[in-house]
Formats: structure tokens, sequence, C-alpha cells
């Protein structure tokens, strides 16, 4: 059974640094072809792609954020780290981490986690 | 950047066929997924590779993409199709979802 689990805080500070961990279960990220996404939603907003890591280690990032996030894996302990440098309430969303099985032009999102909301405010 | 826009609201009448359009870029040489968002809920797979269905999702949902537009077709609309849904593709390393769509079931 796949399933994935969001974890981190719930409220930081703005030009704070946030950390957000994905913990994975059900499949390995060193398979070939598994990718961890994460995505976030501002509340009553659309979906924004984040960034990618693949089973090799490389990394994609959104080009308006790419300035600001750093992603990396814990394969040992099945775990995908997201880090968003200099917060700012615009950034306040529900963040997801989801599966895709396949990368390159293939990218889809067949499991997702619950969500983590994140909010940002002094 | 590129960008896939679709229509903000969709409205259909139980037991009818909706269609939710997304649109880009020759989007018809890119590979469509298309995802269904309930209230309060993680979003779910509906339709990946333009028209296939994962396990589980019921039949009456079903995807076409050709030229600029891709298209989620639901048949026999249901009450509980009411939800938010997104269109999504892959572009120049990047993923990329549209506005998304709200559906209301009236």
């Amino acid at each position: 059974q796949v399933t994935l689990r969001e974890s981190g805080p719930a409220l930081v500070k703005p030009t704070q640094t946030l950390t957000l961990t994905c913990t994975v279960s059900g499949f390995s990220l060193d398979t070939g072809g598994m990718c961890v996404n994460w995505i976030r939603q501002p509340p009553g907003k659309a979906l924004e792609w984040l960034a990618l890591i693949d089973w090799d280690g490389d990394t994609f990032f959104s080009t308006s954020l790419k300035t600001r996030l750093t992603l990396s894996k814990d394969s040992s302990k099945n775990q995908v780290v997201l880090t968003v440098t200099n917060m700012d309430p615009l950034d306040t969303a529900t963040y997801y981490c989801a599966r895709s099985p396949i990368g390159g032009n293939h990218v889809h999102y067949d499991y997702w986690g619950q969500g983590a909301l994140v909010t940002v405010s002094s | 950047s590129y960008d896939l826009t679709q229509p903000p609201s969709v409205s259909v009448s139980p037991g009818r066929t909706a269609s939710i359009t997304c649109s880009g870029d020759n989007l018809g040489n890119k590979l469509t997924h298309w995802y269904q968002q309930k209230a309060g809920q993680s979003p779910l797979l509906l339709i990946y590779y333009n028209n296939r269905r994962p396990s589980g999702i019921p039949e009456r949902f079903s995807g076409s993409n050709s030229g600029n537009t891709a298209t989620l077709t639901i048949s026999g609309t249901q009450a509980i199709d009411e939800a938010d849904y997104y269109c999504q593709a892959w572009d120049s390393s990047t993923a990329v979802f549209g506005g998304g769509t709200k559906l209301t079931v009236l």
C-alpha cells in the first residue's frame, strides 16, 4: 500500500525558512522511474507545482521559485525534504507531496499525501 | 512559461454529460492528465496519458487531447462528481497545472 505523509511546522514567520518532510511507504525512492514531487495550493486557489526529485536524485524546480527551493532525499529513511527560504505570507498554502511513477514527459501523480497547511504570519 | 487554461466553472444537470476543457499551445503534442479534488480532500488522479483511467475510476470519466485542447468528459454526471477539476502537463522540465474548473451539478 503506497502512502505519503507530509510533516512540518504549521506556522512560520516571514523571512524564515520552511522545512517540510515527506515520508513515503509502499515503494522505494530508488526504484527506477519513481519521483516525488511537492505541490502547493493556497487557500481557495489552484494547484502549483514546486519541485521534483527522481530516483537518481536529480532535481527539477519551478522556474519562478527555484532560487528559494532545495530538495533532497534520504532513501534509508524513505524521506524527501523540501526547504523554502525567505517565507512570505503569500506562501501560505497546503503543501502536498505526490508520487509520480515515471519521470520526464510522462510525469503524473498517482498518489498524494494528505497535505500540510503552512501559514506564514508574524 | 507554459500555460494551461481552464474555464473557472461548468454547470451540468444530473445524468447529462459535462465537458471540461484545458487549452495550451500545441497541447495535443503533450501528455495531459486530470485530477478531481473534492472539498477538503487531496487531489485524485482521474485520467492519465490523455485518456487512460486508473484502476477504480468509473468508466463515465474519459479524456481526449488534440490540437490545442484536452477535454475531460463526464458522462451521466452524478451529484458526487461535484468537485474541482485540474489538468496537468509537463513542459520544459516543469509540471504545469491548469487553473482549475469548479463543476456544479444542479
